[in-house]
């Protein structure tokens, strides 16, 4: 099973600042590799598919990058709606893994 | 308008059964792979299972084999997922998704206690 790792587990940041996340795959995914957003009570949102595609109807502030076993999403400016928690899932092969997240909470 | 509408989630014993169901309107059914997805309260997410289109490949998570079933209806633009021997620890919202596309319904909430 391919374990992946996201870092920092929290990040504190305030409106307008950019936002850097990790996800490192014990193993190399590929490009296999798609970001979500979840918030309380909602469904999660996909955000980037396939390490750097953002998703239909995403804003452009979001971007991801990478290949292999080091990827990265970036916020470019934090929105307020943009405070939340953040998964890497890859689907390179089966099982199909998210990383333990990312939350981005308001400083 | 894409919509997934899950089901059947509730209340259960250990040990007993509920049968989740998945309505799906709005795209063409049998053209993807469908799955489902759990969140347990205060954790992270678990990919449980994936489809094919025509039900001839089935994947589920280790945590659950042996005792989750998933299964589909093309006709009724259904999904479902028969889970049997139930654990607290399955204790989770359960999200029907149209694979790795991003559409996802909005959850039913299936709770194992005694």
């Amino acid at each position: 099973e391919i374990v992946l790792t996201q870092s920092p587990a929290t990040l504190s940041l305030s409106p307008g600042e950019r936002a850097t996340l990790s996800c490192r795959a014990s193993q190399s995914i590929g490009s296999y590799l798609d970001w979500y957003q979840l918030k309380p009570g909602q469904a999660p949102r996909l955000l980037i598919s396939t390490a750097s595609n953002r998703a239909t109807g995403i804003p452009a502030r979001f971007s991801g990058s990478g290949s292999g076993t080091d990827f990265t999403l970036t916020i470019s400016s934090l929105e307020p709606e943009d405070f939340a928690v953040y998964y890497c899932q890859h689907r390179s092969n089966w099982p199909w893994t998210f990383g333990q997240g990312t939350k981005v909470e308001i400083k | 308008e894409v919509q997934l509408v899950e089901s059947g989630g509730g209340l259960v014993q250990p040990g007993g059964s509920l049968r989740l169901s998945c309505a799906v309107s709005g795209f063409s059914f049998s053209s993807y792979w469908m799955s489902w997805v759990r969140q347990a309260p205060g954790k992270g997410l678990e990919w449980v299972a994936n489809i094919k289109q025509d039900g001839s490949e089935i994947y589920s998570v280790d945590s659950v084999k042996g005792r989750f079933t998933v299964s589909r209806d093309n006709a009724k633009n259904s999904l479902y997922l028969q889970m049997n021997s139930l654990r607290v620890e399955d204790t989770a919202v359960y999200y029907c998704a149209r694979g790795s596309t991003g559409v996802w319904g909005k959850g039913t909430t299936v709770t194992v206690s005694s």
